[in-house]
């Protein structure tokens, strides 16, 4: 692995059904986050965790959970899936408090919920 | 918290002028000033970034400016060429232990280059 990744690429998913998005990096940045960019819209901030065994709630946490066990993986979860949470869905990651706070981000997913 | 405004929301110019995106934040206290560019179907990537102790910063044909006291911090580039086209976003953040909600976006300039 090299970098930040995510898992699926793209799902379509029932209304009701629970899914779980993966994203996993390994460049030991302590800090995690996860964004949803609906069509023509910018990024909006779902969950963070600013470092492991620490979660906090974005602009738009209703629907979704998040852990962070470790310091590579952020899974999000929709526990009961809405058609509202269709939308490309990117997970990022930064070296927060280092010399940079760039974040870098994962290839997305395409969650589409019927 | 923090506030970033961006303008213009979409932007055209020809192929070979040049374009510049303006954002503005709110909290004084920001000092690290990302830009990320974001192509059709593609995640965002870091283009060029600032610290609020540096008034511009150069890369090739991008270059990002500060003004610390009027706020603002704006996107350079000079030589359009077509595959410029693209979302570009801008940010602003500053050293806190709370680092996910200081982390801040732009709402994003849609830039297309017209050959």
């Amino acid at each position: 692995i090299a970098g930040i990744t995510q898992a699926p690429t793209s799902q379509i998913l029932a209304a009701g059904r629970r899914m779980t998005l993966r994203c996993t990096q390994d460049m030991r940045h302590n800090a995690m986050y996860w964004y949803r960019q609906d069509l023509g819209l910018g990024l909006r901030l779902i969950h963070y965790s600013n470092t492991a065994g620490t979660t906090g709630k974005g602009e738009v946490p209703d629907g979704y959970s998040v852990s962070r066990a470790n310091t590579d993986d952020f899974p999000l979860t929709l526990a009961s899936a809405v058609p509202s949470q269709t939308s490309v869905y990117f997970c990022a990651s930064s070296d927060a408090g280092g010399p940079t706070d760039t974040q870098y981000f994962g290839p997305g997913t395409r969650l589409t919920v019927l | 918290g923090e506030n970033v405004e961006q303008h213009p929301s979409t932007l055209s110019v020809q192929e070979g002028d040049s374009a510049v995106i303006k954002c503005t934040y709110s909290d004084s206290a920001s000092n690290y000033f990302p830009w990320y560019k974001q192509e059709l179907g593609k995640r965002p990537q870091l283009i060029i970034d600032i610290r609020s102790n540096v008034g511009e910063k150069k890369d090739q044909r991008i270059a990002v400016t500060l003004n610390k006291t009027a706020k603002h911090f704006s996107l350079h580039i000079t030589e359009t060429q077509p595959e410029d086209s693209a979302v570009y976003f801008c940010a602003a953040t500053k050293d806190s232990e709370n680092y996910g909600q200081n982390f801040v976006f732009g709402p994003g300039t849609r830039l297309s280059v017209l050959p």
